[in-house]
């Protein structure tokens, strides 16, 4: 089942901060995030595991609620490179089988 | 260094067409690997994944197959195309199941 991102499209200026939530309705493994810019093949960005585990580097985090089955992206003091689209994957089992989520653009302006 | 070749670029076909999209994955063995399609605008959905050689599971039924003929090749075949099937097309390979996935630089295509 397709987990549900919100929002669908954030606009941003240079230098705030923005969250992008991903939820599922059955208990989850494992979330993915992943950044794709237009035309391109989207890039890994981290994966979290169900212990409700916070991860991150440099100014993007994310944080994994295993009761909610919900995970949260935090992207902090965006820069113009943040812009694209984000989806989270998420996996009800070890096996491997992402199922996407619809996607959010994000838009960072100077 | 491992690196993911997906090929071709981008793709026009007449409806009734035959399709065939190549993989290939170098610097590693036995990876686990994946075919998604991404519709304008959508997210992404996974069509087929494979653990193995002649390993393959489907998860949309539809017109498309795939195989794997050798250890790092994934190939999407489709005997005739149909206008639904328009889209980017996205290869993908992982170590082991679970982790993260690499993607192919994609085949735009459009069936008209």
């Amino acid at each position: 089942q397709q987990p549900v991102q919100s929002p669908q499209a954030v606009i941003l200026r240079e230098g705030e901060d923005a969250v992008i939530n991903c939820s599922s309705s059955k208990a989850l493994y494992s979330v993915h995030w992943y950044r794709q810019k237009h035309g391109e093949a989207p890039v890994f960005l981290m994966i979290l595991l169900k212990g409700g585990e916070q991860k991150g580097h440099e100014k993007i985090s994310a944080s994994f609620n295993e009761k909610k089955q919900q995970s949260s992206l935090y992207l902090t003091a965006s820069q113009l490179s943040y812009s694209g689209t984000y989806f989270c994957g998420t996996e009800r089992t070890s096996y491997g089988k992402l199922t996407f989520g619809q996607g959010t653009i994000l838009t960072v302006h100077p | 260094s491992q690196t993911i070749h997906q090929w071709p670029a981008t793709l026009v076909q007449p409806v009734g067409s035959p399709l065939s999209l190549e993989c290939t994955v170098e610097g590693t063995s036995n990876p686990n690997l994946y075919w998604y399609r991404q519709a304008a605008g959508r997210g992404l959905q996974l069509l087929f994944y494979s653990v193995g050689i002649g390993q393959i599971s489907s998860e949309v039924p539809q017109n498309l197959s795939a195989s794997r003929p050798q250890d790092r090749q994934f190939i999407l075949s489709s005997k005739k195309l149909l206008l639904s099937d328009s889209g980017f097309y996205l290869c993908a390979w992982s170590a082991l199941p679970g982790e993260k996935l690499f993607f192919g630089s994609g085949t735009q295509l459009s069936v008209l």
